[in-house]
């Protein structure tokens, strides 16, 4: 199974700071990823695919980046509704499509 | 609007089964891919299977394939996931999620259902 490790698991941050996320795949896996935000007691929310393509409704201050091993999501101008956990997932050709263990943004 | 709606949270005890449904509207139910993630208590995220409501063909997680099965029911756009011989560690929410246009991320979730396994 491809292995996905986001970095840091946590962070701290102010309203209006500039935040990003990594993720890492244990192979390459193309641009085949996106990123959810999760929070609290509801299902993910898809934001970004295709490692870059910004899914339709999410705010532009959202963005997404990489190819082969390493991604980031970065977020300009965290917002009071930015807080929450953030998830990488890969599809990269075979199954099972796998997870990072998410990184939870808060409130500094 | 794309909707998912879940049955909803069940409480089992060890070596029960358990199905969960998901009923789909606001697009052809036909054409896209339906999978199942679930997400232990305070854990992370954990893809399940993949289901084609156009045929009903399947592919689980390897470590599921002996007691989990995916179906649908075209007459009422709905999947549904059964799982078997639960244990404690099964206990989750679980999510039906629509797959992408290539079946690959999950564009729409529905709103999770809770199992709870318990003696």
């Amino acid at each position: 199974d491809i292995q996905l490790t986001q970095f840091p698991s946590s962070l701290s941050a102010s309203v209006g700071d500039r935040v990003t996320i990594t993720c890492r795949a244990s192979q390459s896996i193309s641009s085949r990823l996106a990123w959810y935000q999760q929070k609290v007691g509801k299902a993910p929310k898809l934001l970004i695919y295709w490692a870059s393509s910004l899914q339709t409704g999410v705010p532009s201050r959202f963005s997404g980046s990489g190819s082969g091993t390493e991604f980031t999501l970065t977020i300009t101008s965290l917002q009071p509704d930015d807080f929450a956990t953030y998830y990488c997932q890969q599809y990269n050709g075979y199954f099972p499509w796998t997870f990072g263990q998410g990184t939870k943004v808060e409130i500094k | 609007q794309v909707q998912l709606v879940q049955s909803g949270a069940e409480v089992k005890k060890p070596g029960a089964s358990v199905k969960v449904a998901c009923k789909a509207s606001g697009y052809s139910f036909t054409n896209s891919y339906m999978h199942w993630v679930r997400q232990a208590p305070g854990q992370g995220l954990e893809w399940l299977g993949i289901i084609n409501p156009n045929g009903g063909s399947t592919t689980y997680r390897q470590s599921f394939q002996e007691r989990i099965t995916m179906t649908k029911d075209t007459s009422t756009n709905s999947v549904y996931m059964e799982l078997s011989s639960l244990r404690s560690e099964d206990t989750a929410v679980y999510y039906c999620a629509r797959g992408g246009a290539n079946g690959d991320y999950f564009d729409h979730w529905g709103q999770g259902t809770l199992v709870t396994v318990s003696s």
